[in-house]
């Protein structure tokens, strides 16, 4: 089992919609959530971060974690085209829990946003 | 402020050539990551420092891969003999430990292609 699993997609919405992007992980101990994007032939971009249960949200992005399911998603209201684009989910065990700064990463879900 | 710098953004190399790829992370970071990110294996953890100490190498695919940090400013990583199944896009990273952030953000990237 992978430690960061994500539907690799392509996740088709329509322009306007939500785009509901899942993830799970393995590692009971992770304690800090992340979301990245990056486009086609760039790097990745940190978009979201999260480290408590619950939801946090910044403009049209809304991170959810619910760490007894060991399940983080990212909704993505409004979706433009300029959103399409690969969505990495990741996740980190501090260095509290010995696991020093490490982020371990899903392999992706790729996101179409169509007009 | 000036994000993570990567140089060369793009490398083209015989097999068997020494290939060197610098970064510069952020001003004030004490963590530093480089990865790789192939379409098979996605993005994998090669090494870390932590101010300019290797902490986990753990990633390194094998003794050809070398890297450095001579000071909080620059860091190296080194292929040699390079091959083929080196071309891959390599990423630095760095961040700040402060506990319950450890965001970390990518440089541009370097593309390489051995030949």
């Amino acid at each position: 089992q992978k430690e960061v699993e994500q539907n690799s997609g392509p996740l088709s919405v329509p322009e306007g919609a939500i785009a509901s992007l899942n993830c799970t992980y393995s590692d009971r101990v992770s304690q800090s959530f992340f979301w990245y994007r990056q486009y086609s032939g760039k790097s990745p971009e940190l978009i979201m971060s999260i480290y408590s249960n619950g939801d946090k949200e910044d403009g049209r992005f809304t991170a959810q974690l619910n760490k007894a399911s060991q399940y983080v998603s990212l909704l993505i209201r409004d979706s433009q085209p300029s959103d399409s684009a690969t969505y990495l989910c990741a996740s980190l065990r501090d260095i509290l829990t010995g696991g020093g700064n490490k982020l371990t990463f899903g392999t992706g879900t790729q996101l179409k946003v169509e007009l | 402020d000036a994000g993570v710098i990567q140089s060369p953004r793009h490398e083209v190399t015989e097999m068997g050539q020494e290939v060197t790829l610098r970064c510069k992370p952020i001003s004030g970071h004490d963590y530093l990551f480089w990865y790789r990110q192939t379409m098979m294996r996605g993005l994998e953890l090669l090494i870390y420092f932590n101010n300019n100490v290797p902490i986990d190498d753990s990633g390194m695919p094998e003794d050809r891969f070398s890297a450095k940090m001579p000071n909080a400013s620059f860091s190296t990583l080194k292929i040699q003999p390079s091959e083929p199944r080196d071309s891959a896009v390599y990423f630095c990273a760095s961040s700040r430990g402060l506990a319950g952030t450890y965001e970390q953000y990518f440089g541009p990237g370097t593309r390489l292609t051995v030949t």
